[in-house]
């Protein structure tokens, strides 16, 4: 069982270009969201998707874009690179019932230059 | 503001003592609190996790306390164990909420000495 698996795991980009993160989990789980960890931040949240066709801003949306493309999957798109969106990003699933503990990917590491 | 605050960055405990690691937050409304811990190159795994109508909650070398009055938890590891170093996060929510209202804290990095 895979659980939430993302892609790619390391990524350069200079200022302006573009990239999407791909995540997809085999949990069967309604909701899943993209957070990013920063040193000395924590985990803050970018986007989530409570279920299939709904998307809503978190804590930290400027700059990025999603796609819920199916039940699955759950895409992050950065349209221009910025050196502060430099970061390790986090994709998670949960069973979306509530009072609910998530399931992470294993994260990529991404730099803008 | 920081609604979940870990003040200590790093921990550094001898093997076989107990790993003490703190939590405070700051929103009344937070009922619900977690534990992940983290691995480097790894996601976050669910550790514990303990809701407002308990003060402990044990699980084999694991346990959380909380005390609401003073708005505190902290995680006891006893014994540490080499394979308990990790960044160990802590996390909050209302009772019932969806994932997307959880607030993480900035994590502590625990380091277990053999």
């Amino acid at each position: 069982n895979a659980g939430v698996t993302q892609t790619p795991k390391f990524q350069v980009l200079k200022t302006g270009q573009s990239m999407t993160l791909q995540c997809a989990q085999d949990m069967n789980h309604n909701s899943m969201y993209w957070y990013r960890q920063d040193p000395g931040m924590g985990l803050r949240l970018i986007y989530y998707s409570a279920s299939e066709g709904t998307t809503d801003k978190g804590e930290v949306p400027n700059g990025y874009n999603v796609s819920r493309l199916n039940k699955r999957e759950f895409s992050l798109r950065l349209e221009s690179a910025a050196p502060s969106q430099t970061s390790v990003y986090f994709c998670a699933s949960s069973e979306g019932q509530g009072g609910e503990k998530l399931f992470f990917g294993s994260g990529t590491q991404l730099s803008v230059l | 503001d920081q609604q979940v605050k870990q003040n200590s960055p790093s921990l550094s405990v001898q093997e076989g003592r107990i790993s003490i690691l703190n939590c405070d937050y700051t929103n009344s409304m937070f009922d619900y609190f977690l534990w992940y811990k983290k691995y480097p190159a790894e996601g976050p795994t669910f550790l514990i996790s303990i809701s407002s109508i308990k003060d402990k909650n044990e699980d084999g070398r694991f346990t959380v306390f909380l005390n609401k009055s003073a708005k505190h938890l902290s995680l006891h590891i006893v014994p540490s164990q080499p394979g308990d170093s990790a960044v160990y996060f802590c996390a909050a929510s209302p009772a019932g909420e969806y994932g997307n209202k959880l607030v993480f804290g900035a994590g502590t990095i625990l380091r277990v000495k053999s």
